[in-house]
């Protein structure tokens, strides 16, 4: 079975530019989560999508927003990019909205220039 | 709002000696789970802890839940240079929709 992949691996944006970062989960996943992890620190949640719906959201501005389709897979966009939104961008799938363990993708470097 | 903290943020040993981060939560946790990244990779789940008290074995890994489940410890026996990464903890928020990850303890192992 495939794991969780990510689109595009790397990517390099000028400030005030917009990214779309895809993901899908594993299969049968139904739940995607976002996280922000940047170097040395662990990863930050941003948002959590089930069925399709947002269930929870990090302490994010309103730049970023994201949308999970019927097929389960995922889009996290960011707008108006800050220097500061340098970092690597992971998704992760979980089974449902329990405790399951998350499953994450190998995430994509965004460089803010 | 809900902290997870670990310490130590880096520890380097020798192969062979062992190796033990901490993990504390603000507050009480339902269940714990422990993630393993390597250097250049992403975060790997490694177990979950949801019993207060709980100790789980994995091989040279023992994982600990503490009484109160606000506290958590890996403990590494004899380090491989295999067990060099970052170790995280974390614990489910209050809410129950996010996993809210510590800052991770950095290890290094030399042979």
């Amino acid at each position: 079975d495939a794991g969780v992949t990510q689109s595009p691996t790397h990517l390099i944006k000028t400030r005030g530019q917009h990214v779309t970062l895809r993901c899908s989960p594993i299969s049968g996943h139904k739940s995607v989560s976002w996280y922000q992890q940047v170097l040395g620190q662990g990863p930050q949640f941003i948002f959590q999508y089930y069925e399709k719906e947002e269930r929870g959201r990090g302490n994010f501005p309103d730049r970023f927003s994201a949308r999970q389709f019927p097929n389960y897979s995922s889009e996290l966009n960011v707008n108006a990019l800050l220097l500061g939104d340098s970092a690597l961008y992971l998704c992760a799938s979980s089974f449902g909205l329990d405790n399951s363990p998350l499953h994450f993708g190998n995430g994509t470097r965004l460089t803010v220039t | 709002g809900q902290q997870v903290m670990q310490i130590p943020q880096y520890q380097h040993v020798q192969e062979g000696e062992d190796f033990t981060t901490y993990c504390n939560s603000s507050t009480t946790l339902s269940n714990i789970q422990w993630y393993k990244q390597r250097p250049g990779g992403h975060p790997v789940f490694l177990i979950q802890l949801v019993k207060s008290g709980e100790v789980k074995k994995q091989k040279r890994l023992t994982f600990q839940f503490g009484e109160a489940k606000k506290n958590s410890s890996l403990h590494i026996t004899a380090t491989q240079t295999t067990d060099v990464g970052t170790y995280f903890c974390a614990g489910i928020n209050q809410a129950g929709t996010a996993l809210i990850f510590g800052k991770g303890t950095t290890l290094s192992v030399s042979s």
